[in-house]
């Protein structure tokens, strides 16, 4: 069964860190692409970021990038989210989720997400 | 940006059929997803590459795509059908976008 537990949320001051973790199980987790999804309260869902099965591609969304890194350690099946200068509008719900990135030949590159977990509460506020 | 459009809300009586709706210019070129997200819990994946159901999705969860919109269909929606939907595709750069969500009521 695959399982994905977020951890490190937290209430956090404007201009402030926090790092996000990820342990995943239940599968192999070396040789999926991850995501970070997030969801400010009442809203819907923003895709942030996400890596490739080694760690050396990194994609992130405009507003978050220069300010958040996304990182994995396949030795310990999880994935991280390291966050500096963080906003209010960084205030959501944090999703991991297992991310199966393909190519199609007549448009391109693609993806979606087949398993969640459950999410970690990030709220910047002072 | 790139903008998948839903509609905010559906509202249909149990054993009814839903269909909800996501607009967007890609859609021709890309496929849609879709997910089910219950209140205070995660999303789901129901539907993936247009109309491909995931082990386990009950089989009233059908999608279609036609032109620049897509379709979830729900036949015979149930009461523990009701939740949030979203649409999901790819922009032209390559990433992922969301829809604004559909909330399904079923009563």
């Amino acid at each position: 069964e695959v399982q994905l537990v977020e951890s490190g949320g937290g209430l956090v001051q404007p201009g402030g860190s926090l790092r996000l973790s990820c342990a995943a199980s239940g599968f192999t987790f070396n040789s999926r692409w991850m995501s970070w999804v997030r969801q400010a309260p009442g809203k819907g869902l923003e895709w942030v970021a996400n890596i490739n099965e080694d760690g050396s591609e990194k994609h992130y969304v405009d507003s978050v990038t220069g300010r958040f890194t996304i990182s994995r350690d396949n030795a310990k099946n999880s994935l991280y989210l390291q966050m500096k200068s963080l906003r209010a509008e960084d205030t959501a719900v944090y999703f991991c989720a297992t991310d199966l990135h393909f190519y199609q030949d007549t448009s391109g590159w693609d993806d979606y997400f087949d398993f969640w977990g459950q999410g970690t509460l990030v709220t910047v506020s002072s | 940006s790139y903008d998948l459009t839903q509609p905010p809300s559906v509202s249909v009586s149990p054993g009814q059929t839903a269909r909800i709706t996501c607009s967007g210019d890609a859609l021709p070129k890309k496929y849609a997803y879709w997910y089910q997200q219950k209140s205070g819990q995660a999303p789901v994946l129901v539907i993936y590459e247009d109309n491909k159901r995931p082990s386990g999705i009950p089989e009233r969860f059908s999608g279609s795509s036609s032109g620049t919109m897509a379709t979830l269909t729900i036949s015979g929606a149930q009461v523990e059908d009701e939740a949030d939907y979203y649409c999901s595709s790819t922009d032209s750069s390559g990433y992922p976008a969301f829809g604004g969500g559909t909330k399904l009521t079923v009563l």
